[in-house]
């Protein structure tokens, strides 16, 4: 069975930086596409940012460009995204999944953590 | 960027109703359209891709329909666990989501 289990979620001071984890359990994880997104109180699912299987290739939602960056380590079976510059408009619920495919910013995702909560307040 | 409009976005209705869910896109996307589940606590559930396309282990009572920029996700026969959340994803251009749309209890 496909587990996403994320970390890291905190409340944070606008300006701030977080750093969220997320461990992977039950496929192959170097061998698959991975994403974050996250659901906005009010205004829905976002898509963040996307991370090629080796870990070479990224994909940013403009809104995160410069301030995020996704990684992973395929040794530890973990994605992370590293969080710079927080704004209000970032607090949310930050889902990890799986995406479908090895690469690419089109895809869609097949499987998903519970999230986890981070809050950018003053 | 592509926006996906879906309608309605609350639905109220029975246990044994057909539901009928609809999404909207600004431009063609082709058949490249998921739908998700989701639950408060619970991880997303990816139901159907590529427009109409069931994913393993979801019930045949969930369908899905469309192509270019209208798509249907269709419950034949609502069941007491399908009172959720329920959300459209385009990845046509990057990928975009619906506002969503909650079924709740009439």
């Amino acid at each position: 069975e496909v587990q996403l289990l994320e970390s890291g979620g905190d409340l944070a001071q606008p300006g701030g930086s977080l750093r969220l984890s997320c461990v992977a359990s039950g496929f192959t994880f170097r061998a698959f596409a991975m994403s974050w997104v996250r659901q906005v109180p009010g205004k829905g699912l976002q898509w963040v940012s996307s991370l090629s299987d080796s870990g070479r290739i990224t994909y940013y939602a403009d809104s995160v460009k410069g301030r995020f960056t996704i990684s992973r380590d395929n040794s530890k079976n973990t994605l992370y995204l590293q969080m710079n510059t927080l704004r209000a408009e970032d607090t949310g619920l930050y889902y990890c999944a799986k995406d479908l495919l090895t690469a690419g910013s089109e895809s869609y995702m097949d499987a998903w953590g519970k999230g986890t909560t981070v809050i950018v307040s003053s | 960027d592509i926006q996906m409009t879906q309608s309605p976005s609350t639905l109220s209705a029975s246990v044994g109703d057909r539901v009928n869910i609809t999404c909207r896109a600004s431009q063609s996307i082709s058949k490249w359209l998921a739908w998700y589940q989701e639950k408060p606590g619970k991880a997303p559930k990816l139901l159907i891709y590529d427009a109409s396309r069931l994913q393993s282990g979801v019930p045949p009572r969930f369908s899905g329909s469309g192509s270019g920029t209208d798509f249907t996700l269709s419950i034949s026969t609502l069941q007491p666990d399908d009172f959720a959340t329920y959300f459209c994803q385009q990845y046509n251009s990057y990928r975009t989501f619906g506002q969503g749309t909650k079924v709740e209890i009439k």
